[in-house]
């Protein structure tokens, strides 16, 4: 595609559910991030990948956060048990590649905005 | 640790005018910096991204700066315009090929 898409935009959840959230990076993008931009607050790194491995996944907030990526195109972060400090829009990002010169731009989708009662 | 500063945190300005909104970072050891804007309701945009080993980028009305050694960039927009209105985020490379973002300046164009 043309760029950078994320499903669903908005969620909304109940506490203790777990919920999935997909992204679809840029056609020919071997990296792929993922951010939270919890309300009122600045953006938080949570995960990266290069290919289908995460070398850094120091930005998950706890065990109830997973993240995949399969044929190093669409990655899915998901959930479990979601608590309401979980509410917050989610960003995934790609760029060509994290390539060793963290050089490539990083292009980002519209976010999923997740709300949980 | 890396921390990413942005000032003003919001600056409204008249329609016209040239500004300037700053970002400063404390470890200097950065791959690159980039500058993003966020519209309400959409994703993030990336603007200009600066090399460690460049000083400067351009793009139309937009130039963006870099000091590494001071921990400053600089984002100047010439002639501004209503549809400039957004917050513009600072973000820096560092270890692990992460963004590290300052909180933003959110900016209002008046008419």
């Amino acid at each position: 595609g043309a760029g950078v898409s994320q499903s669903p935009s908005n969620k909304v959840t109940e506490k203790g559910k777990d919920v999935e959230l997909r992204c679809d990076p840029i056609s020919g993008h071997t990296a792929l991030y993922w951010y939270r931009q919890s309300l009122g607050q600045g953006l938080e790194f949570l995960i990266y990948f290069q290919g289908n491995s995460a070398p850094d996944k120091s930005g998950l907030p706890s065990d109830r956060f997973s993240a995949e990526r399969t044929g190093g195109s669409v990655s899915t972060l998901t959930i479990q048990r979601t608590q309401q400090e979980d509410s917050a829009v989610y960003l995934c990002a790609s760029s060509l590649a994290a390539s060793g010169r963290g050089q490539e731009t990083q292009y980002f989708g519209p976010g999923t905005r997740l709300l949980v009662l | 640790k890396q921390e990413v500063t942005q000032i003003p945190a919001a600056l409204s300005v008249p329609e016209g005018e040239n500004l300037v909104l700053n970002c400063s970072f404390t470890d200097s050891a950065i791959y690159n910096l980039q500058w993003f804007r966020q519209d309400p309701g959409k994703g993030l945009t990336s603007l200009l991204l600066i090399q460690s080993s460049q000083r400067e980028q351009t793009s139309g009305r937009l130039n963006a700066s870099l000091d590494k050694s001071s921990g400053r960039s600089t984002l100047y927009i010439a002639a501004s315009q209503p549809g400039d209105s957004a917050t513009y985020l600072c973000a820096v490379v560092g270890r692990n090929y992460q963004l590290i973002w300052g909180a933003g300046t959110k900016l209002i164009i008046k008419p």
